[in-house]
């Protein structure tokens, strides 16, 4: 079974909609991330959290919110998702003491 | 501030050694990854070198790091057709708890 897991894995969904992404984590990592992938630009950091009740935002937080219900459990929200929130979502993981980041299976979203 | 530049793609013939290469701007940075992501797939640690170091290798990889000039590269000997992927160079700049991530490199390997 994958340690990171991400649900649902595609979405289309159309402009102004509320889209939540769920991710789950089997490794015991206390730090969980949210990036996004757009084509030529890498991966950036949307969300971070530490512990449960830690929140953190990252360099592109601007209509996106968090959840960490849980050590295992991250989940992210677009509250009214727009045409250039379509992109490649990633989850990730990491232990504190390595910082050293395992990654989800990815949710490719959509909006139309 | 903090920037990670590779090169957009490379092409190599089976068989021969790829290269890939990495700029990074923050000299304090304490790890420097590469990470593959295959099509359709979640990004996977191939390997990590940790700042005292100048190289590593493990296996078909050897990763070099050049600190002064801020340069890391990812060495694969023997590659393969199953080597085709992206390759993402990552710095973690010292005193931050987050990874900055370069564009990626695809790499193509053709018979």
């Amino acid at each position: 079974d994958a340690d990171v897991t991400q649900t649902p894995r595609n979405r289309i969904t159309k402009t102004g909609k509320r889209i939540m992404l769920e991710c789950s984590q089997t490794k015991g990592h206390d730090r969980m991330y949210w990036y996004r992938q757009d084509p030529g630009l890498g991966l950036r950091l949307i969300y971070y959290s530490f512990d449960v009740k830690d929140i953190n935002k990252g360099e592109i937080s601007d209509g996106y919110s968090v959840s960490r219900q849980a050590q295992a459990k991250f989940s992210l929200s677009l509250e009214s998702a727009i045409p250039n929130q379509t992109a490649l979502y990633f989850c990730a993981t990491s232990a504190s003491d390595t910082d050293t980041q395992y990654f989800g299976p990815g949710t490719r979203l959509t909006v139309l | 501030g903090e920037d990670v530049e590779q090169s957009l793609f490379l092409s190599v013939r089976e068989g021969d050694s790829s290269v890939i290469n990495c700029t990074y701007t923050d000299s304090s940075s304490t790890y420097l990854y590469w990470y593959k992501q295959e099509p359709g797939a979640g990004l996977q640690l191939l390997t990590y070198i940790f700042s005292n170091m100048d190289m590593k290798q493990d296996q078909r990889l050897t990763v070099l790091l050049n600190k002064k000039d801020k340069h890391l590269s990812l060495r694969i000997a023997d590659t393969q057709t199953g080597d085709s992927a992206i390759y993402f160079c990552a710095e973690k700049p010292g005193g931050y708890n987050k990874l900055i991530f370069g564009a990626g490199t695809r790499l193509a390997v053709h018979p």
